[in-house]
């Protein structure tokens, strides 16, 4: 089963906006991890952030969480052509088992 | 420094074969961890390996079985294959530390497994 959904499944913009992507989960965590997939390629981990933490900054990313509402998003800033990809994100319960949501298709238009 | 390799990269079966599937962890790291990924879907996990036994597994019946080699490598093993196993496998490592286990897993880019 996929305890984190994202939202939108798809979204199409252009090169220089932003982009935000939304994740909702079911249970309790100890992290929330962000992954992008190309187009059949493995994940390529992107940003892990604690169930103590609300806010972290990774270069163009921002990832905030809310375990009250047991959510997170996904800010990509002035996205580039090369972030269309697939992105998913995925909590660990503390078992080092990751469970993904079915994720968003992301495409930026140059 | 190698990241996570699996090999092959693809791989076609008719229903009713048996199928094996080889990660190589990335240097330094000790678990595996195998998913499945159906077309459109985000990964599934499978099981987990750690000092050579399996220490979690997900919602698959018994034709899934793995092995972890002194190594650490890893192989993937589906018997009986139906039309439904059909899917991209990914294996991802991470090495197992304690108490702290907020790590990110490393994937490899999966062996895509088309079923006949």
């Amino acid at each position: 089963s996929q305890q984190g959904e994202e939202d939108p499944q798809a979204l199409s913009i252009q090169e220089g906006e932003n982009a935000t992507m939304n994740c909702s989960y079911k249970t309790s965590i100890n992290n929330l991890q962000w992954y992008r997939q190309n187009s059949g390629r493995g994940l390529v981990h992107l940003i892990l952030i604690r169930s103590n933490e609300r806010e972290k900054h990774s270069g163009r990313l921002r990832v905030t969480l809310d375990t009250s509402k047991k959510s997170s998003s996904l800010l990509i800033t002035a996205s580039r052509a090369a972030d269309t990809a697939s992105y998913f994100c995925a909590t660990d319960t503390g078992r080092r088992a990751l469970t993904f949501g079915s994720g968003t298709r992301l495409q930026v238009q140059p | 420094d190698a990241g996570v390799t699996q090999s092959p990269t693809h791989l076609i079966k008719t229903r009713g074969q048996q199928v094996t599937l080889r990660c190589s962890p990335k240097s330094g790291h000790d678990t595996v961890s195998w998913y499945q990924q159906a077309l459109g879907q985000g990964p599934q996990f499978i099981f987990q390996y750690y000092e050579e036994e399996e220490r979690q597994r997900g919602n698959f019946p018994d034709r899934f079985s793995g092995h972890q080699f002194p190594n650490y490598s890893s192989e993937l093993n589906v018997n009986a294959l139906l039309l439904g196993d059909s899917a991209l496998y990914l294996c991802a490592s991470s090495r197992r530390t304690y108490p702290n286990s907020n790590q990110p897993q490393h994937f490899g880019d999966g062996t895509r497994l088309s079923i006949l």
